[in-house]
């Protein structure tokens, strides 16, 4: 199985921050890696797919990126509606497999 | 709008069985895989199972291998999961998600708002 490992566990940021989160898979999964983005009590939203597509409605300070095995998200001024836990997750074979999740907080 | 509702959740003892349902609207159900997601308390998020448009092909974790089996009624645009020989660690919220197929694997792009699954005695 294919596994996905996130860094930090926990990023203290402020609002207007730049911030990234990386993630690593175990084998290379090309580009086909997916980040959700989740707040408490509520289910996970999508927020890229394949690596550095943006899903519809989500704002333009978000973006992906990476190929392989390495990959980033980044928000490029963080707001507060940003604070979350964001997790990636890998679509290179019939199951998936998710990282541990990467919580954002307030500084 | 896409919309998914899961139903069935509850407290059951160990060794007992659940069947969870998650009924949709909003898109043409039986064009699209759809899969369970777990979430333990406090951890993160888990695949459970993925089964295909037609119902043809089904797919599970190594985890309920065996104690769990994904289901569909593309009559009711409905998708169920019945579970059996719980156990502790199976305590989790249960989402569902519909999935989006790509030419090598599939990922959820819509989730419903989880039920809740506790096996305890």
């Amino acid at each position: 199985d294919i596994q996905m490992t996130q860094s930090p566990s926990t990023l203290s940021a402020s609002v207007g921050d730049r911030v990234t989160v990386t993630c690593r898979a175990s084998q290379s999964i090309t580009n086909f890696l997916a980040w959700y983005q989740q707040k408490p009590g509520k289910a996970p939203e999508l927020l890229v797919y394949k690596a550095s597509s943006l899903e519809t409605g989500v704002p333009s300070r978000f973006s992906g990126s990476g190929y392989g095995t390495e990959f980033t998200l980044t928000i490029s001024s963080l707001q507060p509606d940003d604070f979350a836990t964001y997790y990636c997750q890998q679509y290179n074979s019939y199951s998936y497999t998710f990282g541990q999740g990467t919580k954002l907080e307030i500084k | 709008e896409v919309q998914l509702l899961e139903s069935g959740g509850g407290l059951v003892q160990p060794g007992g069985s659940l069947r969870l349902s998650c009924a949709t609207s909003g898109f043409s159900f039986s064009n699209y895989a759809m899969s369970w997601v777990r979430q333990a308390p406090g951890k993160g998020l888990e695949w459970v199972s993925t089964i295909s448009g037609d119902g043809g092909t089904t797919f599970y974790a190594d985890s309920v291998k065996g104690r769990f089996t994904i289901s569909r009624d593309n009559s009711k645009n409905t998708l169920y999961v019945q579970m059996n020989s719980l156990r502790a660690e199976d305590t989790a919220v249960y989402y569902c998600a519909k999935d989006r197929t790509t030419v090598s694997g599939h990922y959820p792009d819509y989730w419903g708002q989880g039920t809740l699954v506790t096996v305890s005695s």
